[in-house]
């Protein structure tokens, strides 16, 4: 099957922690994207990646980090930084202009 | 950032009534995406439009992506109780940065 996966469906974060969401894709597409999405708002853009071993900042990168080694790949680390991580995240994918989501994670701190 | 204004809020209809909802931008954009969301679920494509004036369906639903580029509207005929979630707009300025602005959802509640 061709998609979008993320990893896991729910992840809960200790106070001064890092932890980072899994996002994996085999639709061979260039690029990336992570996206917060909080109750009653819209998607807001944390990072995104056009191509392998680059990356840009998004709207609200601050707290975050990526990386991209592998096409298939796109990992986001919520940091110690990130003051107000309870968000549900969201990971897309695109050739073109046209982006496909994964599932999600909810991360929740403790 | 851009924004765009996405309306209604929300939507509260009887099953088998006909819906519609619509976004503005104050830029003009090349693309125009529509997308639904299920609680605790990934957006998911519905209708994706390339050209102004376009007027797309996809079974029950209808997009049409305006003339002046700056607004897109989305229509549901025929409501049924698998229509709830929200519906997102978003839309792409073009050239070679394919970052996508969203509007902020649309709360679609059909009563059977």
């Amino acid at each position: 099957d061709g998609g979008i996966t993320q990893s896991p469906k729910y992840l809960f974060r200790k106070e001064g922690q890092n932890v980072t969401l899994s996002c994996e894709q085999n639709l061979n597409h260039d690029a990336m994207y992570w996206y917060r999405q909080d109750p009653g708002q819209g998607l807001r853009l944390i990072y995104y990646s056009q191509i392998v071993n680059d990356f840009q900042k998004g709207d609200i990168a601050e707290g975050y980090s990526v990386s991209r080694e592998k096409k298939e790949s796109f990992p986001l680390t919520v940091t110690s930084a990130q003051k107000n991580p309870t968000a549900f995240y969201l990971c897309a994918s695109s050739q073109l202009e046209t982006q496909y989501f994964g599932p999600g994670t909810r991360l929740l701190v403790l | 950032g851009q924004q765009l204004n996405q309306s209604p809020q929300s939507m509260f209809i009887q099953e088998g009534e006909d819906v519609s909802m619509n976004c503005t931008s104050s830029s003009i954009f090349n693309t125009w995406l529509w997308y639904k969301q299920d609680p605790g679920e990934g957006p998911v494509l519905l209708i994706a439009l390339y050209k102004a004036g376009e007027l797309t369906s996809n079974g029950r639903l209808t997009a049409q992506f305006g003339i002046t580029r700056k607004d897109s509207f989305l229509n549901i005929s025929a409501s049924i109780p698998s229509d709830v979630g929200i519906y997102f707009c978003a839309g792409q300025l073009g050239g070679s940065n394919y970052k996508l602005t969203f509007g902020k959802g649309t709360l679609l509640t059909v009563n059977p």
